[in-house]
């Protein structure tokens, strides 16, 4: 099982602003200073959408953000667009030099 | 271009073993740590292993370490995932990975996928 938490689903309307919550115990996940967010459409493999918290990789919006407080990571998506309609898994380094995926969350774009 | 080709999965009943292969191509393989993470069906990703560039440091997840074991193989590009005892939880898609080098593993490349089912 899974040691990260998230909703199983956040829905949102074109142009709005989601955010997807991500929370475990920070003891275990280096206070959450390395966590990464994936997306994944159906059929397909997922992508890395930012990584160390708030970072994006190259070729990815500025319409995703990421951010921590205490024990919890979060996505956000801006201006909410169709094509954002995905599977989000958070991702955290973890102990013994391991990497521990969240739960997963459906975005659906209504 | 990068690609990532997985191949050795299929069917095998619980206490067995499997050896998954993933062919590497349009990199520089040795530079880069390589990873395996696996996805149910239906469910969410799990993180399974994870290899150095040289192959000198292996590290697995809780659920596999002691069963699978990780290994690569710089002259023909390669990396292999042996799986033995397996368990009908071990079913997923696993998934070869490559590592953004100087991350914590962390991912930019995947492929698409071996099936690996655990039935009797």
């Amino acid at each position: 099982h899974s040691a990260l938490t998230q909703p199983a689903s956040v829905s949102g309307s074109p142009g709005q602003s989601i955010t997807i919550s991500c929370t475990g115990n920070t003891n275990d996940m280096h206070s959450f200073a390395y966590v990464s967010w994936y997306q994944q459409h159906p059929g397909k493999a997922p992508t890395l959408v930012i990584f160390d918290v708030n970072n994006r990789p190259s070729g990815v919006s500025s319409r995703f953000s990421g951010s921590k407080s205490g024990n919890t990571a979060s996505l956000t998506i801006s201006g909410l667009q169709a094509e954002d309609e995905a599977d989000y898994f958070c991702s955290s380094y973890a102990a013994r030099d391991t990497r521990v995926f969240g739960t997963g969350t459906q975005v659906f774009v209504l | 271009e990068v690609q990532l080709v997985e191949s050795g999965g299929g069917v095998v009943r619980p206490g067995g073993s499997l050896r998954l292969s993933c062919a590497a191509s349009g990199f520089t393989f040795e530079h880069y740590p390589m990873s395996w993470v696996r996805q149910s069906p239906g469910n969410g990703l799990e993180w399974v292993s994870g290899i150095s560039g040289n192959g000198g440091s292996r590290t697995y997840g809780d659920s596999v370490r002691g069963r699978f074991i990780i290994s690569r193989d710089n002259a023909k590009n390669s990396q292999y995932l042996q799986m033995n005892s397996l368990r009908p939880e071990d079913t997923a898609l696993y998934y070869c990975v490559r590592v953004i080098i100087g991350s914590l593993w962390d991912f930019d490349y995947w492929g698409q996928g071996a099936l690996v089912t655990v039935s009797s």
